[in-house]
């Protein structure tokens, strides 16, 4: 697609169910980030994917929060026994890695998470 | 310390006032330093990006202002207009970008007509 394309746009669960969350990137860019927005807030770094290299988990909040990508395009994100305080705006990015002037970051809209 | 700070939380500039918005790092390891514009209900875009190299960039009416011995660096709107009401990231790196970005709070711009 042209764009980084994020699914559901919306999402409402109910307390303690699992979710997953979906996000495919720009064709060609090995880079794979996904960050969670709350209300009002900046930007929290969750996870990072680079090429075939091991994920940057270091910003997963706990271990009820799991991310894969297969094949090195989609990624899904998962929230295990969600809570109230994983309400939230769940993006996704993606870049070609290669560093420099030109590593801009494409954002999706985001997946809009309420834990009910 | 992988904190970036962001002043102000909110800016309110009447159309054609110069709009500026501050940012500190302490991490002297970052290397690339981007801003980010987010209209509601959208994703955060690209807005103009700067390395430590270099003390300022312009991009139009955008002018990144990079203060490396204060480890500050700024976002200035020159000529500000209503279109460029939105929420105003700044974001540190290291690996010239290659890393995850640390963002700043945001800054919710305001321009009145």
């Amino acid at each position: 697609g042209a764009g980084v394309s994020q699914s559901p746009s919306n999402k409402v669960t109910e307390k303690g169910k699992d979710v997953e969350l979906r996000c495919d990137p720009i064709s060609g860019h090995t880079a794979l980030y996904w960050y969670r927005q709350s209300l009002g807030q900046g930007l929290e770094f969750l996870i990072y994917f680079q090429g075939n290299s091991a994920p940057d988990k270091s910003g997963l909040p706990s271990d009820r929060f799991s991310a894969e990508r297969t094949g090195g395009s989609v990624s899904t994100l998962t929230i295990q026994r969600t809570q109230q305080e994983d309400s939230a705006v769940y993006l996704c990015a993606s870049s070609f890695g290669t560093g420099g002037m030109n590593t801009e970051a494409f954002f999706g809209q985001g997946t809009r998470l309420t834990v009910v | 310390q992988q904190q970036v700070k962001q002043s102000p939380q909110s800016l309110i500039v009447q159309k054609g006032g110069i709009s500026i918005i501050n940012c500190a790092y302490e991490n002297t390891a970052f290397d690339y330093f981007p801003w980010y514009q987010q209209f509601p209900g959208k994703g955060p875009a690209l807005l103009i990006a700067i390395r430590p190299d270099v003390s300022e960039k312009k991009e139009g009416r955008f002018t990144i202002s990079f203060n490396k011995s204060a480890k500050q660096f700024s976002l200035h709107i020159m000529d500000s207009q209503p279109g460029d009401s939105a929420t105003y990231f700044c974001a540190a790196s290291t690996g010239t970008g290659r890393r995850a970005l640390t963002f700043g709070s945001g800054t919710r711009l305001q321009v009145q007509p």
